[in-house]
C-alpha cells in the first residue's frame, strides 16, 4: 500500500508565477489536509478536504491561495502570483475518516517551493 | 488558540544516553496528542500517538507521557542510537480537523 504521495518533491518559480502542488492520498483515504512549514517555524494547518468538497479552510490565505480535491485525481494546492514569502515546505496528509478523532494522519514527503 | 512548544529546541547526545524531550500546550482540552519524527527533506512519521484518556504509551525504546492537566507531554528515548538523529515534533488534536505543531526538537547522537 503505497503511503501519501506529493509531487513535485521540489518546485522552483519566480515571483509572480503560479506554483500547483499535487497530492495523492493513500488508498482508501478520502479526507486530505494541508499544511505549510515555514523556515525555522512549525507546521501550520491550511486547508482540509473531502472529495469535491472543502470542509475547513481557516488556515488558508485569503488570498492567491486556493485547493480543490476532485472526484478523481490528486488533490492540488494552487497559488498563484507567488512571492518570496510563499518558499516554505508544504505537506500533504490524508486519514480515511475525519469523525474518529482517535485516528493519525499519514503524511507525505512534502514539496518543497522556492521562489526566487 | 492553541500554543504548543518544545524546548529544547536542539539537542546533543552521545551514543547510549537515554533522553528526554518536552512538549507543553496552553490549552487542555485535547483529543489527543501525537510524536513525530522528521528527517531532513523527508515527510513526517508518526511515533506514538497518546489519546486524551491515556497517560502514556510504549513502542520499543520510545515512551511518551500525558498529563492533560498540567498541559504537558515528554518523549523518552532510552539508549540512543546515531539512527535516532532527527527532528522531533510533538502535535496535538483539540478537535476539529488539524494537527497543532510545535516547532520541534533537532536530535544529534553522536556515535
Amino acid at each position: 500500500n503505497a503511503g501519501v504521495m506529493q509531487n513535485p518533491r521540489h518546485l522552483v518559480r519566480r515571483r509572480g508565477q503560479e506554483a500547483r502542488l499535487r497530492c495523492s492520498p493513500m488508498k482508501g483515504h478520502s479526507h486530505v489536509y494541508w499544511y505549510r512549514q515555514l523556515p525555522e517555524e512549525g507546521l501550520k494547518f491550511m486547508v482540509y478536504l473531502q472529495k469535491e468538497n472543502i470542509i475547513d479552510e481557516s488556515g488558508m490565505p485569503k488570498e492567491r491561495f486556493s485547493a480543490e480535491f476532485p472526484k478523481e485525481g490528486p488533490s492540488i494546492l494552487r497559488i498563484q502570483q507567488v512571492v518570496r514569502g510563499d518558499s516554505a515546505a508544504y505537506f500533504c496528509a490524508s486519514s480515511p475518516s475525519q469523525a474518529i478523532f482517535q485516528e493519525t494522519q499519514y503524511f507525505g514527503p512534502g514539496t518543497r517551493l522556492l521562489v526566487l | 488558540k492553541q500554543e504548543v512548544t518544545q524546548i529544547p529546541a536542539a539537542l546533543s547526545v552521545p551514543e547510549g544516553e537515554n533522553l528526554v524531550l518536552n512538549c507543553s500546550f496552553t490549552d487542555s482540552a485535547i483529543y489527543n496528542l501525537q510524536w513525530f519524527r522528521q528527517d531532513p527533506g523527508k515527510g513526517l512519521t508518526s511515533l506514538l500517538l497518546i489519546q486524551s484518556s491515556q497517560r502514556e504509551q510504549t513502542s520499543g525504546r520510545l515512551n511518551a507521557s500525558l498529563d492533560k492537566s498540567s498541559g504537558r507531554s515528554t518523549l523518552y528515548i532510552a539508549a540512543s542510537q546515531p539512527g535516532d538523529s532527527a527532528t522531533y515534533l510533538c502535535a496535538v488534536r483539540r478537535g476539529g480537523n488539524q494537527f497543532y505543531f510545535g516547532t520541534g526538537t533537532s536530535l544529534t547522537v553522536i556515535p
